[in-house]
């Protein structure tokens, strides 16, 4: 079993649809990252987590340290959100764990 | 503020040679992390390095090393290339806290073994 797991691995959504993208953890942590990347390689830092809740535009990401998951939501989705969205865990020893990511589709 | 910067955007080597990447971090971050990344493996950890000390290393063979400069200007080196080396590798700096801090990514290198 991984010790970072998203869900789901792909998802295709119309223009406006309210995303959520969830991410469960099994290790301790002490931060959790939400990463953007999209095609082409190049991969944006969305936010970092310890607790509670984050909002950044049309993005919201949400951890629950005690059921050790995680939410990145996306409001009002539109086309340039299509990208792989990567949940990724920093554990006691600073190493980053990474989740395999979600592929998200937004069509017009 | 410059961004993470990595150098060269491309390169293309043969199997047996050496390459060496370098990436520069954003002014005042200390912690520079070096990733893997291939279709089939995704992003796979390779080394941290905070202030000159690696502090931190992935499950990857002694071919790739790295180092860290003064400057926190990090490089890393690939021994002996491999076919299965050809990937994308990315570079992330951090302020490099204790409790966890956003990383910044470098655009990458992409790396072809011929």
């Amino acid at each position: 079993k991984n010790e970072v797991e998203q869900s789901p691995q792909n998802l295709t959504a119309q223009e406006g649809e309210f995303i959520t993208i969830n991410c469960s953890y099994s290790v301790g942590i002490s931060a959790l990252h939400w990463l953007q990347q999209h095609p082409g390689g190049g991969i944006v830092s969305l936010f970092m987590l310890s607790s509670g809740k984050k909002k950044h535009g049309r993005l919201i990401a949400t951890i629950n340290i005690q059921e050790k998951h995680s939410s990145l939501h996306i409001t009002a989705s539109h086309p340039r959100d299509s990208a792989v969205y990567i949940c990724a865990v920093k554990d006691s020893n600073y190493q980053l764990i990474w989740g395999a990511g979600t592929k998200l589709i937004i069509k017009p | 503020k410059a961004g993470v910067t990595q150098t060269p955007r491309y390169l293309i080597k043969t199997r047996g040679q050496q390459v060496t990447l370098s990436c520069s971090p954003i002014s005042g971050h200390r912690s520079v992390s070096w990733y893997q990344q291939t279709p089939g493996q995704g992003l796979q950890f390779l080394f941290e390095y905070f202030s000159e000390t690696q502090r931190n290393k992935g499950n990857f063979p002694g071919r790739f090393s790295g180092r860290q400069f003064s400057n926190s200007r990090s490089e890393m080196n690939v021994s002996t290339l491999e076919l299965g080396d050809s990937a994308l590798y990315l570079c992330a700096s951090s302020l490099g806290g204790l409790s966890g801090n956003i990383q910044y990514f470098g655009a990458g290198t992409r790396l072809s073994v011929l």
